[in-house]
């Protein structure tokens, strides 16, 4: 099973900055990268960010950007907005079961 | 738009069971994989079960295998989760998802809550 570990856990920034988390992955996620990155507020479902590594989701703001490859992985939040202090969490499929998930970052308010 | 609306969450004692459904709308049905995704309360996420298009093939978490039991019907556009031999520890919120772009969750239901105590 692949192991993601995220970091920082959390990050205290404040509105306008920019936001860099990471996601290693215990081995190499290969050539597929398949890596996506979600949001999650309180109270709600994760949504959507990224998908292989750098392909933005439907109706997702050009702010949120993902890169990397095969086992260190980036989501960068470019200006946050007031609605970006959220829990992010990475996920990955190494081309065969299970799906994991990463622990999960925190980006509050400074 | 995309809905998936869970139903069935509740409090079960240990060792019981529960049926957990998710009825979709605004999609193809039949054209996607679908998940269950849990979440312990104030933990991460965990992904349970997938189940293909046809309901040919099923996967599981090593935690639910054999307890756990992941189905559709396609006439009826509801994905199901039976699940027996309940612990504290499954003890979360389950969210069905929809299998995206480069084995993504590109679609996420509200969630159910199941609460296993006695």
């Amino acid at each position: 099973e692949i192991v993601l570990t995220q970091s920082p856990g959390t990050l205290s920034l404040s509105p306008g900055e920019r936001a860099t988390l990471s996601c290693r992955a215990s081995q190499s996620l290969s050539s597929y990268n398949y890596l996506a990155w979600y949001q999650q507020k309180p109270g709600q479902a994760p949504r959507l960010l990224i998908y292989g590594a750098s392909s933005r989701a439907t109706d997702i703001p050009d702010r949120f950007s993902g890169s990397g490859s095969g086992t260190d992985f980036t989501l960068t939040i470019s200006r946050l907005e007031p609605e970006d202090f959220a829990v992010y969490y990475c996920q990955q499929y190494g081309g065969s079961p299970p799906w994991t998930f990463g622990q999960g970052s925190k980006v509050e308010f400074k | 738009e995309v809905q998936l609306v869970e139903s069935g969450g509740g409090l079960v004692q240990p060792g019981g069971s529960l049926r957990l459904s998710c009825a979709a709308s605004g999609f193809t049905f039949t054209g996607y994989w679908l998940h269950w995704v849990r979440q312990a309360p104030g933990k991460g996420l965990v992904w349970v079960s997938r189940i293909d298009n046809t309901g040919s093939s099923v996967v599981y978490a090593d935690s639910v295998k054999g307890r756990f039991a992941i189905s559709r019907d396609n006439a009826k556009n509801t994905l199901y989760l039976q699940m027996h031999s309940l612990r504290a520890e499954d003890t979360a919120v389950y969210y069905c998802a929809r299998g995206g772009y480069h084995y993504s969750f590109d679609n996420w239901g509200q969630g159910t809550l199941v609460t296993v105590s006695s």
